[in-house]
């Protein structure tokens, strides 16, 4: 069972790169979702989405973009990085039954010098 | 005010203890509820869903208190391998953001 998958496992960008993380479930989940984590902090909300072609902002959504062309894949993109950007990023998606908790990726930790 | 409200700790606990863990949320009309477990550096895993009627699952206990909005998470007879951070963790009724504490910190000391 793959679950959650996200790629890649860790980065290191210079300020000014942009990249794309990468993340994909296998669970036909309608609801996926991305999150980063900052040191002794919390998962912040950045971009979610209810079905493909359907995404919304979260809490800290600047910076970032976000687009659900599948079911199974969410990418999410750093358009210009920038060393606040460092942090730990999560994907989690669910059914979109509101009841159901998220499933989690292992997550990608981004440095950006 | 936030949303989710825990006590960040840490606990500092001898094995065998328990200890328990409150969480406050704000939205009366939430409607799901759960306890995750996040070790450090990994990503969130569910713990356990938390029930009306309150639930357990081995040395855990969730209990709901809708009256008072909180959920509490009890663990008895811990374990070193409890070490972690708990989070708490709210659904609004007809929503799908998922709304989670900052988590409370535990250590299990031999």
């Amino acid at each position: 069972n793959a679950g959650v998958t996200q790629t890649p496992k860790f980065q290191v960008l210079k300020t000014g790169q942009s990249m794309t993380l990468q993340c994909a479930q296998d669970m036909n989940h309608e609801y996926m979702s991305w999150y980063r984590q900052d040191p002794g902090m919390g998962l912040r909300l950045i971009h979610y989405s209810v079905g493909a072609g359907i995404t919304d902002q979260g809490e800290v959504p600047n910076g970032y973009n976000v687009s659900r062309s599948t079911t199974e894949d969410f990418p999410l993109r750093l358009l210009s990085a920038a060393p606040s950007q460092t942090s730990v990023y999560f994907c989690a998606s669910s059914p979109v039954i509101s009841n159901q908790p998220q499933h989690f990726g292992d997550g990608t930790r981004l440095s950006i010098l | 005010r936030k949303e989710v409200e825990q006590d960040p700790g840490p606990f500092n606990v001898p094995e065998g203890a328990t200890v328990a863990f409150n969480c406050t949320y704000s939205n009366s009309a939430s409607q799901s509820f759960f306890w995750y477990r996040q070790d450090c550096r990994k990503e969130p895993k569910l713990l356990m869903s938390v029930y009306s009627s309150g639930n357990e699952d081995g040395r855990f206990t969730a209990q709901l208190n809708r009256a008072s909005q909180y959920i509490s998470l009890l663990i008895r007879d811990s374990k070193l391998s409890d070490s972690a951070t708990y989070l708490c963790v709210v659904i609004p009724t007809g929503g799908f953001k998922t709304i989670f504490g900052a988590g409370t910190r535990l250590f299990v000391k031999a």
